[in-house]
This record gives structure tokens, sequence and C-alpha cells, in this order.
């Protein structure tokens, strides 16, 4: 089974600050999807960036880009310039050819002015 | 971009009583719709897989007969809880794609309340 770890429970950043958000998982499959998903506190699961395990370039959004490391099964989320309305939890989150979404516990990310 | 509703959004029952939810998704037709469940601070915890037309494909650990599921349209999925308990009570959130190579598209949840 896929597992998704996400072993920073909470972080903290300032306004305009940096901030990377970690996440690892197991799988033995070579195609699948990773994810990084945001629930603010209205609880609307929002796609924040998507990336192919086929691609090898980074996928980015606007301010979010991520580090896929294939080999060591990695996929971490680099929020640039923060912003208030940043906060959030952020869920890292893998699929492959089945349907169903693999989530981890996610990661309370708080902006501080 | 694709729309998925609930509703209701809150809900409040006794216990004993049962609730249904609906997802609807607005703009497209949902192959294959999935109910979560979060409780306060923790991940989504996957309940059921249904696909159009097929009985609901429940994760371990779910009680079929406790979450009925049904998809009867490429728009609609319904989750009746029933005989529901105060254990019960959560946020429940469903999702729909047009199939297991295309996005999963959530809908804004529903917080059930059993007293």
């Amino acid at each position: 089974a896929q597992t998704v770890t996400q072993s920073q429970p909470e972080m903290s950043v300032q306004e305009a600050e940096t901030v990377t958000l970690s996440c690892t998982y197991d799988t033995s499959e070579s195609d699948y999807y990773l994810f990084w998903y945001k629930q603010p506190p209205s609880r609307q699961m929002i796609l924040v960036i998507r990336q192919e395990a086929y691609k090898q370039q980074n996928a980015t959004e606007n301010r979010f880009s991520v580090n896929f490391q294939k080999a060591a099964k990695s996929f971490s989320l680099k929020i640039s310039d923060s912003q208030l309305g940043d906060a959030a939890m952020y869920f890292c989150a893998y699929k492959d050819s089945g349907y169903a979404l693999n989530f981890g516990k996610g990661t309370s990310l708080l902006v501080t002015p | 971009g694709a729309v998925v509703s609930q509703h209701p959004s809150r809900v409040i029952c006794k216990s004993g009583t049962s609730v249904k939810i609906e997802c609807r998704s607005l703009d497209f037709q949902a192959t294959t719709m999935f109910w979560y469940r979060q409780f306060p601070k923790q991940s989504l915890m996957l309940m059921a897989t249904s696909n159009e037309g097929s009985k609901a494909t429940y994760e371990q650990g779910v009680e079929k007969d406790k979450f009925l599921i049904n998809h009867a349209s490429l728009t609609l999925s319904t989750l009746t809880v029933t005989s529901a308990h105060p254990e019960d009570s959560s946020f429940y959130i469903c999702s729909a794609s047009q199939g297991a190579a295309y996005e999963q598209y959530f809908g804004p949840g529903t917080r059930l309340t059993v007293t």
C-alpha cells in the first residue's frame, strides 16, 4: 500500500518570506501523480499544484513550486513571498493508476505579519 | 473550472435518525465520485468510491449498511447516514472525477452533528 508522510505537523513563516513543506511517499509504482492541496479555514479543498512522476521538470504555479526527487521519493512544496492568505492546512497526496487519492496527515501553516 | 456542490453545508440531527447528503458535479459528468470523512485537525479518510450505475466500493472498516451511497446519475451522488449516532458527527467531503486519469474536484463539505 502506498503511504504519504508529512513530518511537519506545524510550520510558521513570516509574511514575504519563503517556506518549504516536506512530503515523502512510498510506492512500488513507476507511474503516478503527486499533489499538494490547501485547506483553508473554510475547509474547501483547493488544488495547489500537481506533478506527474514521468516529468523530470518540477511543477510551478506562480509563488508555489515543488522539488520532486523521484529516487528519494520526496515531494516538497516551496511557497515564496508568503501571504496571509496562504495560512491553511496543506496536504500532500499521491495517486497512481487507480482512482483514490492517498493523503498525508497535513501540515498546518501559520503566516505571521 | 469544474465545480462540485454539496448540500446541506451543515446538518444537525437527532440520534437514531437518518440524514442524506447530496454531492453534485455542476459543469461536468462525473463517472466516479468519492466520499471522505474528516475529523478535526486530521486528514481526509476515504470512505468509499462510487461509479455511476454501480455499487459503491467501501474502504476497510467502513460500514456499508450505515453509510449508504447512491450514484444514480453522472452528476449526483448521495451519502445517507442511517441510524446516526453522536460518533458519526464529522465533516463529510465529496469529490468527483471524470475518470482515473482526471483530477478530483472537491465539494465544500458537510458538517454533520448528531445530538
